[in-house]
């Protein structure tokens, strides 16, 4: 079965250091969500795609964050400088169109030390 | 007052036992996701739906638009059954952005 893939699993870096992660979603959705999910609270939007383009990044915090999905395929999350306050998990998922059930990745857990 | 309310925020139950998620939201939507999210973060889409009810094993997912509610049950629960349960609304107030409840973190003891 087709599953959205999502590396690295586990990231511990330092504060103002730059991380990266990155999200492969199910062939042929075009849509592709970014999510942050701080501990005991639900997924909070960062940034939808709808093939290459970005079609909502209302909650991005564009200072630090950056994403790309310059084929329209798979995608990249940066996050320069990271803050402690970053320490979430981020969940990336894919959906053949908006809305259509949205499939998730396993998810980058990120600790910021 | 959140949009998309979760009621109750914790459930424990015994095995075997009839289980209730509510979730209720304030405006009008397009669509409402449930979500299953395990320990360790992986989060498996259980159903999405804009009207009536639908079936997947065990577990039964109905909605009522003009009531502005929702319902997850599982029915003869399981100790796999233990996990978080999301709903998620398309609000047509949000675009396309899904508002999510906060979650009802279910155990279902053996």
């Amino acid at each position: 079965e087709a599953e959205v893939a999502q590396s690295p699993r586990y990231k511990i870096t330092e504060k103002s250091q730059a991380v990266a992660f990155w999200c492969d979603p199910i062939s042929g959705h075009a849509t592709l969500y970014w999510y942050r999910q701080i501990l005991g609270q639900g997924p909070e939007l960062l940034v939808q795609f709808q093939d290459e383009s970005v079609v909502d990044d209302s909650q991005l915090p564009k200072d630090r964050f950056s994403a790309e999905r310059l084929k329209g395929v798979d995608s990249t999350l940066k996050i320069q400088p990271a803050e402690l306050g970053d320490s979430a998990m981020y969940l990336c998922a894919s959906s053949l169109d908006n809305p259509d059930t949205q499939y998730f990745g396993p998810g980058t857990r990120l600790t910021v030390l | 007052k959140n949009e998309v309310e979760q009621s109750p925020q914790n459930l424990t139950a015994q095995e075997g036992e009839f289980i209730t998620i509510n979730c209720s939201y304030s405006v009008g939507i397009s669509a409402l996701h449930w979500l299953q999210q395990h320990p360790g973060g992986g989060i498996v889409s259980l159903f999405m739906l804009s009207s009536g009810k639908k079936k997947h094993g065990r577990l039964i997912a109905t909605i009522n638009i003009q009531e502005k509610h929702s319902s997850l049950h599982i029915t003869a629960s399981h100790p796999r059954d233990s996990a978080v349960y999301i709903c998620a609304a398309l609000l047509r107030t949000s675009g396309s952005r899904l508002t999510f409840g906060e979650g009802t973190q279910l155990t279902v003891n053996p």
